[in-house]
This record gives structure tokens, C-alpha cells and sequence, in this order.
């Protein structure tokens, strides 16, 4: 299996824009997790899913954030609009089955810079 | 605030040496995990070690668990320059639904 992949692996985008972040899981894994990595705030849990349904979005900053995982293959998280603040490297990782908390396999993130 | 801290931030070492780190948390756990990242990479999961264990190998690493104390720590022996890298305790917490926290992380430096 390829891994967790994520895309683009940099984004580079202005203020106010809208950018959409791309996850593909591996296959057969049922738990789905955005992070995004700061060096102020370190590594913050954003939402995560399992079987395709949002369980816990507590961590999505403010509503400019939203997520969706219409399929088991596929997740994207959405910023609209996008602040400078909104500046961090994003990651997107899986889990299988019955295995969501005690191993997290990560993919290679997006780093997005808004200017 | 954090429910995991490494300590220390930052450890510097000479190739061969071992390499101690420490992980404090703040509330009850069913596991703690912990992970590396090399820079500009995603994290990787190295071991995990449950509530009710206190200590366990894998390879060159060592987890140990004291719960009435809240924290871990992780040892790296005989280092290596390619442990060099970002390493990250994750506490799986006790609530209603899971949830994993990651700390802030020590960033280890070896030394050829």
C-alpha cells in the first residue's frame, strides 16, 4: 500500500481565498484524522471520522474550517475564507479497524502558506 | 493546555550515546503512544504501551509507564545519527469517545 496521501504536498494561497485540502486513507482503514502542526500550538486533532461520519470536530478552530468524507477513500478539509493565521503544515492520518487509538499512520502533510 | 509534555525540548548526543526522553500527562490514559517525525515528514508510530503495562521493548527502544506518577519515558540506546528527528509522546485519553493528544515533542540531535 502506498500510504497516506495527501495533496498538494504545498499550498501557497492569498488571503481570503478558498483552499481545499485532499486525504486519501489506506484502504480498509476506518478511522480518519486532520491535524495541523504549528510551531506555537505543536500537533492540534482538527476532526476526525470513523466509517465516514465526523465523531469529534471539537478541535476545527472557527467555522471557516469544514471537512467532509463523502467515501472511504477519499476526505477533504476546506478553509474559506483562508487567513494568514491559518498558516501550518496539515496532516492527514488513517487508522485501521478497532485499532483507532493506539495507531495512527500518518500522511506526508500539506503545508499551506497564506500571504 | 497540553495533555502530554515531553522533556526535554531539545537533546543533543554523541553518536552511541543513549538517549533518554520524558513524557508527563494530566489525566487518566488507556494508552500512550510514541512517535517520530523527520523533518518536513509526517509521523511515524514507534511503540505503544497500555494502562496497565510498565514497561516495553522494541528493538533498540524502551518504553517505560508509571500511571501513579503520570508519565513515561523512552529510551534510544547505542544512537544512531539517523534517529535524529522529532519524537512525540500521544496519550490516548479516557472519555466518553477517544481521543489522542500529542505533545509538544523533544527534538533530538545525534551527532556523528
Amino acid at each position: 500500500d502506498a500510504g497516506v496521501i495527501q495533496s498538494p504536498r504545498h499550498e501557497v494561497t492569498e488571503m481570503g481565498q478558498e483552499v481545499t485540502l485532499r486525504c486519501k486513507p489506506i484502504s480498509g482503514h476506518d478511522y480518519l484524522f486532520w491535524y495541523r502542526q504549528t510551531m506555537m500550538r505543536g500537533l492540534e486533532l482538527l476532526i476526525y471520522f470513523n466509517n465516514n461520519v465526523p465523531i469529534d470536530d471539537s478541535g476545527m478552530p472557527e467555522d471557516r474550517f469544514s471537512a467532509k468524507m463523502p467515501n472511504a477513500s477519499f476526505s477533504t478539509l476546506k478553509i474559506q475564507p483562508s487567513e494568514p493565521r491559518d498558516s501550518a503544515v496539515y496532516f492527514c492520518a488513517s487508522s485501521p479497524p478497532d485499532r483507532g487509538w493506539t495507531e495512527a499512520f500518518f500522511g506526508q502533510g500539506t503545508r499551506l502558506t497564506v500571504v | 493546555s497540553q495533555q502530554g509534555e515531553e522533556d526535554p525540548q531539545a537533546l543533543s548526543i554523541q553518536e552511541g550515546e543513549n538517549a533518554t526522553m520524558n513524557c508527563s500527562y494530566k489525566t487518566s490514559i488507556n494508552n500512550l503512544q510514541w512517535y517520530r517525525q523527520n523533518s518536513g515528514r509526517g509521523l511515524v508510530h514507534l511503540i505503544l504501551i497500555r494502562s496497565n503495562e510498565r514497561e516495553k521493548h522494541s528493538g533498540r527502544l524502551r518504553v517505560t509507564l508509571d500511571t501513579s506518577k503520570k508519565s513515561s519515558s523512552l529510551l534510544i540506546t547505542a544512537s544512531r545519527a539517523a534517529d535524529t528527528a522529532s519524537y512525540f509522546c500521544a496519550t490516548a485519553m479516557k472519555t466518553s469517545y477517544d481521543k489522542v493528544i500529542f505533545g509538544p515533542g523533544t527534538s533530538l540531535s545525534v551527532i556523528p
